[in-house]
């Protein structure tokens, strides 16, 4: 079964330190795999997807398919990255999501 | 403005009532989609529809009938409503079968009570 799982529920660090939210998937195939995020009670906004190779917000996150992971990094994380991300694979043009991980970054 | 649009946004309801949920899209996606956020946060796939036909039908109770008049309409309607319905429901819209394959658009979300 395609899944993707989040281990973290909460991480909680402080200004300025890196921050790394975890991402594990399983599917059968090439994965499409992307970070959504979705700050206080607002709609769910992509951050990455990993076919581009983008960086935004100082996040970036590498498809690593020996360990079928994608982990979302930060070197500095910044208050204001504070919310709720989720790792989703695209299962058949829907997104598969995972739990979620919450981020809180503390002054 | 080019977007996804959902009403209402907020909607509180008593048990067993039956209600609707509307959803619009002028981004000329061919796909529109119904997720569930429940109080836990966890997200979920409800529903997809390409070109006005479900093409994925979650384990959702039949309570949940989705409704797509054209393409950029994609409405759903609960009958039944019970306390467990209380979630954030958000709708989407992407396009798919052409390169770049992403354009995938998630509504403000409407917060569903049931008292």
């Amino acid at each position: 079964a395609q899944r993707v799982t989040q281990p973290e529920k909460l991480l909680s660090v402080f200004k300025g330190a890196p921050v790394e939210l975890k991402c594990n998937y399983s599917y059968s195939g090439s994965p499409e795999l992307f970070w959504y995020v979705q700050y206080s009670r607002q709609r769910l906004q992509l951050l990455l997807r990993h076919i581009s190779r983008e960086s935004i917000k100082g996040f970036t996150a590498d498809l690593n398919k020996g360990e079928t992971s994608f982990h979302l990094k930060k070197p500095f994380a910044q208050e204001e990255d504070s919310a709720m991300y989720y790792c989703a694979l695209r299962d058949r043009g829907a997104l598969n999501f995972g739990k979620g991980t919450s981020l809180l970054v503390t002054p | 403005d080019t977007a996804v649009s959902q009403t209402p946004k907020y909607l509180v309801t008593q048990m067993g009532n039956d209600k609707s949920i509307k959803c619009e899209q002028n981004l000329g996606h061919d796909t529109m989609y119904w997720y569930k956020q429940d109080s836990k946060k966890f997200l979920k796939i409800m529903f997809s529809y390409n070109n006005k036909e479900l093409i994925i039908n979650e384990t959702v109770p039949n309570r949940f009938s989705p409704k797509s008049p054209d393409k950029a309409h994609l409405n759903l309607h609960i009958n039944s409503l019970e306390l467990g319905d209380s979630a954030v429901y958000f709708c989407a819209s992407s396009r798919i079968g052409t390169e770049p394959t992403y354009g995938y658009t998630f509504g403000s979300g409407t917060r569903l009570t049931v008292v």
